[in-house]
């Protein structure tokens, strides 16, 4: 069955510094993997894709295939990157979130 | 990407009563799907929802209790049949294709009394 695992609920990195969530899944075919984010009383917003290899606002994330890995990295975090940042995986036609990563930027 | 306007945002209703909820989306999508989130968690897929097909429920969800329908490509409703105060939660719904990602309707926040 496929599955997408956020190790960590909470997460606090001061500003400036490196951030790094973490997102490993398990499929045994071809994955499509998204990070999405929620600010406060927002709805919920696509940040990446794997398949566009992109920058959005700082982040990035590489699909590592050996490790089953997608996780989102930026190098120097910013208050407004304040957020619950959930990994989710498409495969056998659905649509599957982790558990979410609430992330919290010390001024 | 497509953007989707869902409705109702919130709602009180008494036990033992239905509401439909309805997502409508600014262009075509192949695949639709309906979460419920509990404040603070994660998001639960009830069910996948196809233009032409029947819905396709995931564990521990029936379509006697969440009955969908999806008459065309820009378009879906989720009713939350019987409710009970178990069923207080928010709904979502989601639609898109393949890689380009899919977008998510503002939600809709059912308490159940």
């Amino acid at each position: 069955a496929q599955r997408v695992t956020q190790p960590e609920k909470l997460l606090s990195v001061f500003k400036g510094a490196p951030v790094e969530l973490k997102c490993n899944y398990s499929y045994s075919g071809s994955p499509e993997l998204f990070w999405y984010v929620q600010y406060s009383r927002q709805r919920l917003q696509l940040l990446l894709r794997h398949i566009s290899r992109e920058s959005i606002k700082g982040f990035t994330a590489d699909l590592n295939k050996g490790e089953t890995s997608f996780h989102l990295k930026k190098p120097f975090a910013q208050e407004e990157d304040s957020a619950m940042y959930y990994c989710a995986f498409f495969g056998n036609e659905k649509l599957t979130f982790g558990t979410g990563t609430r992330l919290t930027i010390i001024p | 990407s497509a953007v989707i306007s869902q409705k109702p945002s919130r709602d009180i209703c008494q036990r033992g009563t239905s509401l439909t909820i309805q997502c409508q989306v600014d262009s075509q999508v192949t695949m639709m799907f309906w979460y419920r989130q509990q404040p603070g968690q994660s998001l639960t897929l009830i069910a996948t929802a196809n233009q032409g097909s029947e819905a396709t429920y995931e564990s521990g969800f029936v379509i006697d209790k969440f009955p969908i329908s999806r008459p065309n490509l820009t378009f879906s409703t989720l009713t939350v049949s019987n409710m009970s105060p178990e069923d207080s939660s928010i709904y979502l719904c989601s639609g898109g294709q393949g890689n380009y990602g899919y977008t998510f309707g503002s939600g809709t926040r059912l308490t159940v009394v």
